[in-house]
């Protein structure tokens, strides 16, 4: 099975403009998360969606959005971005039943720098 | 809320075996699980404890005690490879809501 993808891998945005990236599940995974990981906060979890629904969300600001679709690819978007969302958005699926429901699976990450 | 505190750093060498304590203060609690991040990669998963006990996956081991809100990961024969951090992360839903631990860089000496 291929694993979770993301992208892009790389963005570097200016302050004040928006971005979107991508996350395409493990094939059958439904529920895909986010988090964002940096050196002073370490990993903090944003979202988590399940059959196109947010089903968890995180302490973060409403510039930071997502989505999922019927097929589960998730995207998530940061409007009028800040110095301080320089990180690295990880994404993770899980499928929800069977012996390895408890276990997320993570993409590579994409590593956004704002200038 | 969620809370965990593990220690930020710990070096042994190869061949030992090293522990790495988390603690949790959670309003709700749905199994304590360990990922390990290589630097430059994301982070893998190693276990799972829902239940009070032992867990043991080949070189690697992750405890459970609820009554004390703790747990820990056990890694045996240590290899060079070893070397990243290791996250502990507990839900306190039956969703896929991960709150992590500062992590713990182990670094393995020759």
């Amino acid at each position: 099975k291929a694993g979770v993808t993301q992208t892009p891998r790389y963005l570097i945005k200016t302050r004040g403009q928006q971005v979107t990236l991508s996350c395409s599940p493990i094939s059958g995974h439904r529920s895909v998360s986010w988090y964002q990981q940096t050196p002073g906060q370490g990993l903090q979890f944003l979202f988590e969606y399940f059959s196109e629904t947010q089903r968890n969300k995180g302490n973060f600001p409403g510039r930071f959005s997502g989505r999922q679709f019927s097929n589960s690819r998730s995207e998530m978007n940061v409007s009028t971005l800040e110095l301080g969302d320089s990180a690295l958005y990880l994404c993770a699926s899980s499928s929800v039943s069977g012996r390895t429901a408890d276990t997320q699976y993570f993409g590579p990450g994409t590593r956004l720098t704002v200038l | 809320g969620q809370s965990l505190e593990q220690p930020s750093e710990v070096t042994a060498v190869e061949g030992a075996i090293v522990q790495i304590n988390c603690t949790y203060q959670t309003s709700g609690f749905y199994g304590l699980s360990w990922y390990q991040q290589h630097d430059g990669g994301a982070p893998t998963f190693l276990s799972y404890n829902a239940l009070d006990g032992l867990e043991e996956t080949g070189r690697f081991s992750s405890f459970l005690s609820r009554s004390d809100s703790y747990g820990y990961l056990l890694l045996q024969e240590l290899q060079m490879k070893d070397s990243a951090s290791y996250f502990c992360a507990t839900r306190e839903n039956a969703g896929n809501m991960l709150t992590f631990g500062g992590g713990t860089r182990l670094m393995v000496k020759p």
